[in-house]
């Protein structure tokens, strides 16, 4: 099992460029995440989706907007950049019932110009 | 948006030492958990909780979920130098069980 999957790794954008990161996980989990990690923040959530369907806003959605493709997939897209979009985002998965732990991606780095 | 306060902000300590950082909030959490990210990678899960007073330990790591259920805490034992990341705590609220909510993270440094 991969577990979480993002691409990609590393990105530059120049401000007002659009781009959509991938997230994949297969551990067949109902829920999946995307956060944000900024120096001294530690991670903010952005959106999130319980279940194949639905989606819903996380602290800090705008300038986001997010899809859920099945159930493995995941998608956060940037329609128009800004400089304050960098930061590294994270993916994370999460079983369904009582269980708590999310499970995290590798990470994608992000550099808006 | 809620962030748990997390101590200390950054440690460094000398190899072999213990280590001690706690998580602490002002509403009561069912669920703590505690993770570690290395450099350029996403945060991995050390450690669950989910009873109020739990004491579970992985290898050299102990956690505890404090009796009031607004704290928790993490200590690692005989520190190692791959012991070097960012710690995390993150907790589950009992009126949300989507999310979690992490904390700002303690930095550790280990010196041979």
């Amino acid at each position: 099992n991969a577990g979480v999957t993002q691409t990609p790794k590393f990105q530059v954008l120049k401000t007002g460029q659009s781009m959509t990161l991938q997230c994949a996980q297969d551990m067949n989990h109902n829920s999946m995440y995307w956060y944000r990690q900024d120096p001294g923040m530690g991670l903010r959530l952005i959106y999130y989706s319980a279940s194949e369907g639905t989606t819903d806003k996380g602290e800090v959605p705008n300038g986001y907007n997010v899809s859920r493709l099945n159930k493995r997939e995941f998608s956060l897209r940037l329609e128009s950049a800004a400089p304050s979009q960098t930061s590294v985002y994270f993916c994370a998965s999460r079983s369904s019932g009582g269980a708590s732990e999310q499970f995290f991606g590798p990470g994608t780095r992000l550099t808006v110009l | 948006g809620q962030q748990l306060n997390q101590s200390p902000q950054s440690m460094f300590i000398q190899e072999g030492e213990d280590v001690s950082m706690n998580c602490t909030s002002s509403s009561i959490f069912n669920t703590w958990l505690w993770y570690k990210q290395d450099p350029g990678e996403g945060p991995v899960l050390l450690i669950a909780l989910y009873k109020a007073g739990e004491l579970t330990s992985n290898g050299r790591l102990t956690a505890q979920f404090g009796i009031t259920r607004k704290d928790s805490f993490l200590n690692i034992s005989a520190s190692i130098p791959s012991d070097v990341g960012i710690y995390f705590c993150a907790g589950q609220r009992p009126d949300n069980t989507d999310k979690l909510i992490f904390g700002t993270g303690t930095r550790l440094q280990v010196f041979p």
